[in-house]
Formats: C-alpha cells, sequence, structure tokens
C-alpha cells in the first residue's frame, strides 16, 4: 500500500510570513498533485507535477517534485488570510486516469 | 463547464439502515470516481469506473458498500447496512483519459 505522509498536519501563521508544507513518501509516483479544500466544498486542483525536480509555481505559490519522485513540497511566500484551508497532497502511480491516494492533509490557518 | 454534481449534500441516519449517494460528472468524462473521506483524514478511494466498467474496487468493502454506474454517465454508491464508522464525506470526482479529476462537493453522511 502507498502512503503519502504530510507534514505539519497543522499550522498557525501570521499574515505575511513563509511557509513549507511536505509531502513524502517510500514509493515512486508518476506524478503528484496538490489540492486545496475548503469546508464543505471538494478539493480543487493547484497544481501536477510530473517530471523529477521540477519546480512550478502559481503566484505565491512554489510547488516542488523529488529528484526521485518520491516527495514533494509546497512553499507559500508572504501567506495571506485568503491561504487559509486544508492542502492536500496526492499521488497517482500508474496512468493518467488512475485512482489517487492522499495524505492526510495540511491544515493552515493564516491570522490577518 | 458545470461541475460534478452531488446529491443529497447531507444525510443522517441510524445505525444498520440503507442510504445511497447520487453522482453525476461532467459532461463527456468516461472515467469517474467514489471517495470517501473521514474528519480529518484525506480522501480514500473506494471505487473507480471506466465508462461503466469497474476498474478498481479494491478498496469497497463490498460487504455493505455497492456501487453502479449502469448507463456509463451517472452513478450511485450505497451503504447496506450502514456502520457507524461510515460516517464521512463522499466525494465524486471524474475525468476525461490522462486528465486531473474533477471533484463535487460531497454528501455528508453522520450515522447515529
Amino acid at each position: 500500500t502507498q502512503l503519502l505522509e504530510q507534514s505539519p498536519q497543522f499550522l498557525s501563521i501570521q499574515e505575511g510570513e513563509n511557509l513549507t508544507v511536505y509531502c513524502n513518501s517510500s514509493s515512486v509516483f508518476s506524478s503528484l498533485q496538490w489540492y486545496r479544500q475548503e469546508p464543505g466544498e471538494g478539493p480543487v486542483l493547484l497544481v501536477t507535477v510530473v517530471t523529477g525536480g521540477e519546480v512550478k509555481k502559481l503566484k505565491r505559490l512554489t510547488f516542488q517534485f523529488g529528484d526521485a519522485r518520491k516527495d514533494s513540497s509546497l512553499h507559500i511566500t508572504a501567506a495571506q488570510p485568503g491561504d487559509t484551508g486544508l492542502y492536500l497532497c496526492a499521488g497517482n502511480s500508474g496512468g493518467g486516469a488512475d485512482g489517487l491516494t492522499f495524505g492526510k492533509g495540511t491544515h493552515l490557518i493564516i491570522q490577518p | 463547464e458545470a461541475g460534478v454534481a452531488q446529491s443529497p449534500r447531507y444525510k443522517i441516519i441510524e445505525k444498520r439502515q440503507s442510504v445511497a449517494f447520487w453522482c453525476n460528472p461532467i459532461s463527456g468524462h468516461a472515467t469517474l470516481y467514489w471517495y470517501q473521506q473521514i474528519l480529518g483524514q484525506g480522501p480514500k478511494l473506494l471505487i473507480q469506473f471506466q465508462n461503466n466498467g469497474v476498474v478498481d474496487d479494491s478498496q469497497l468493502p463490498k460487504d455493505r458498500f455497492s456501487a453502479e454506474r449502469l448507463k456509463g454517465v451517472d452513478s450511485t454508491l450505497k451503504i447496506q447496512p450502514a456502520k457507524l464508522e461510515d460516517s464521512a464525506v463522499y466525494l465524486c470526482a471524474s475525468s476525461s483519459w490522462n486528465q486531473p479529476q474533477h471533484f463535487g462537493d460531497g454528501t455528508r453522511l453522520s450515522i447515529l
């Protein structure tokens, strides 16, 4: 069974600070996705990383896929209250249509 | 484009009762997924359909859970009889080949 470990589980910081969320596994994934989920809603895709070492930027969010495709990180610069939410990493071990293996998520609170 | 539609949004039943959830995927999406998200955890894949055929149901508790997608479009997930540990949000997602999954807002099930 493939597992994705996310850390930290909970993070509360002040507006303007930087933060990094980690997603680690002992298994290799063909691709890894980051989702953001708000209460009462389904997960919304932020980014997909496919190539080992790949770095993608989405405004103040920077996503990195490990060289061995076993881990990933999400870095947020100058966090804002609108960034508050549950951040989930999810791995796809086979083809693009396979079901996803999710981590437990990181609950992020940005205080004004 | 219209998103993934799920109903009902909330359901409260007593243990040992039956319950059914409905999902209408994004038009043209051949692949449909059902996930279970227990409070404080990431979603867990229950079953994956490709058109009206089952691709993966390895994590579906088949003694009480069943799902169908008879015409390759809408899908229903049923639990009979429900147990206390089935309290969760049930998420439906759909995708076209090799494209990211789009999630509905889920059905929140509470078992009393």
